[in-house]
């Protein structure tokens, strides 16, 4: 079964930092491009990052450009953000997403990311 | 960046009716490849989003065939032919074709 399980979501201060991963399985991970979207509370859908099959390419939305890293670690099937000087404007149900036919045609559960005081 | 804006943002619909949403974007969506890279998604209330429909008009794997996509340039629309009970949700469409990607503001289909 292809599935992608995210995790590392939690409560962070203003300013703070987190990384967060995606785990993925049932396919050939190293094949395709990942991307990040992400879904404030009560809110739409947004793209925030990807990173192409061997991590050599990677880009952002001007929101959290300086401030996120995407990597991934083929070895491990892994995906993962590692997002700094986070902001309120930052929390979010954070989704790591497959890339395919020219959009997103695999999406994990979502993992929580609250930036408060 | 592209805006993606979709129409209407609220749609009650009745069991067994048709029910169409529209999408336009700001710039065509004919990418180098020649490909137009207009996704349709579904997301219920509490659960992930899915897609239904890639380039414009293609279904996904299980997809039922009730749910169809057509378009060309910068207008696309979505059709549900009968909606079920199970369709209820928010359909966002996307752009696949320019960075950084957009996606429209959702629009939230109810029963009436």
């Amino acid at each position: 079964e292809v599935q992608l399980v995210e995790s590392g979501g939690d409560l962070v201060q203003p300013g703070g930092s987190l990384r967060v991963s995606c785990a993925a399985s049932g396919f050939a991970f190293s094949s395709y491009w990942m991307h990040w979207v992400r879904q404030a509370p009560g809110k739409g859908l947004v793209w925030v990052s990807c990173i192409n099959s061997d991590g050599s390419r990677t880009s952002y939305a001007d929101s959290v450009k300086g401030r996120f890293t995407i990597s991934r670690d083929n070895a491990k099937n892994t995906l993962y953000v590692q997002m700094n000087s986070l902001r309120a404007e930052d929390t979010a149900v954070y989704y790591c997403t497959r890339w395919s036919r020219g959009g997103m045609d695999v999406w994990g559960q979502g993992t929580t990311v609250s930036v408060s005081s | 960046d592209v805006v993606v804006t979709q129409s209407p943002l609220s749609l009650p619909v009745t069991l067994g009716q048709p029910a169409s949403i529209s999408c336009r974007s700001s710039q065509g969506l004919v990418s180098s490849d020649g490909n137009t890279y207009l996704n349709w998604f579904h997301q219920r209330p509490g659960q992930s989003p899915r897609r239904l429909i890639y380039a414009v008009s293609n279904r996904d794997s299980g997809v039922p065939d009730r749910f169809s996509g057509s378009g060309s340039g910068t207008d696309f629309t979505l059709t549900i032919s009968r909606v079920e009970a199970e369709d209820v949700g928010v359909y966002y469409c996307m752009e696949g074709t320019h960075w950084p990607y957009t996606f429209g503001q959702g629009t939230k289909l109810e029963i009436k």
